[in-house]
């Protein structure tokens, strides 16, 4: 069993719907959730990232991390087709170093 | 604002070859990550290297070996090749260690091996 699972996919939205993008996770020493966005053929871009539980807003992203149910979401409001990429999940014991990544949601956003 | 630089970024070898991959950080980085994303799969931890010295390693085959030089550039050995190395390979660099300190990732090299 992967320590990260993720829904690959693909979710399809229409624009200005609200997106819910979801991990959940075994490992119970996992203190840093991040949020990554991967266009085709690129490398991944940080969107947030949370150390422990709680949420944090950043304009039309939101993540939410529930460590008692080892759960963590990322919510993107106002979605635009330019949100079309593969968003994956990470998460690790120490802040950056040896990140744990999910497998990635591939989220489309039509006009 | 300068970026991970990854080359090649695209490389074509037959089984049983060697390829080296390089990394260049951005500047005042000295810290290095190398992740392998197969098709389909998500990036998985290979090695890490902290002011030129390995400081973590992950699911690294014995095949692979990596170093950072002292510009703090980093380069990825591989060897006898085999068709499943065909992958995507990313290099990350951030500042010196620390919780909050970010990683950045470079557009990565495209290895197939044919």
């Amino acid at each position: 069993q992967k320590e990260v699972e993720q829904d690959p996919g693909p979710l399809s939205v229409p624009e200005g719907a609200i997106v819910s993008l979801n991990c959940t996770y075994s490992n119970s020493a996992f203190q840093y959730f991040m949020w990554y966005r991967q266009y085709s053929r690129k490398g991944p871009e940080l969107l947030m990232y949370t150390y422990s539980s709680g949420n944090k807003e950043d304009g039309r992203f939101t993540a939410q991390v529930d460590k008692s149910s080892k759960y963590i979401s990322l919510f993107i409001r106002d979605s635009q087709p330019s949100d079309s990429a593969t968003y994956l999940c990470a998460m690790s014991v120490a802040g950056f170093q040896k990140l744990v990544f999910g497998t990635g949601t591939r989220l489309l956003v039509s006009p | 604002a300068a970026g991970v630089i990854q080359s090649p970024r695209h490389l074509i070898k037959e089984k049983r070859e060697t390829a080296t991959l390089k990394c260049y950080p951005i500047p005042r980085h000295d810290t290095v990550y190398w992740y392998q994303q197969g098709p389909g799969q998500d990036p998985q931890f290979l090695i890490s290297f902290y002011e030129k010295m390995q400081s973590d390693k992950g699911s690294i085959p014995d095949r692979f070996s990596a170093q950072q030089f002292s510009d703090y550039h980093s380069e990825l050995n591989m060897s006898s090749l085999e068709l499943g190395d065909s992958a995507l390979y990313f290099c990350a660099s951030s500042q010196p260690m620390g919780a909050h300190t970010e990683a950045f990732f470079g557009q990565g090299t495209r290895l197939t091996v044919v």
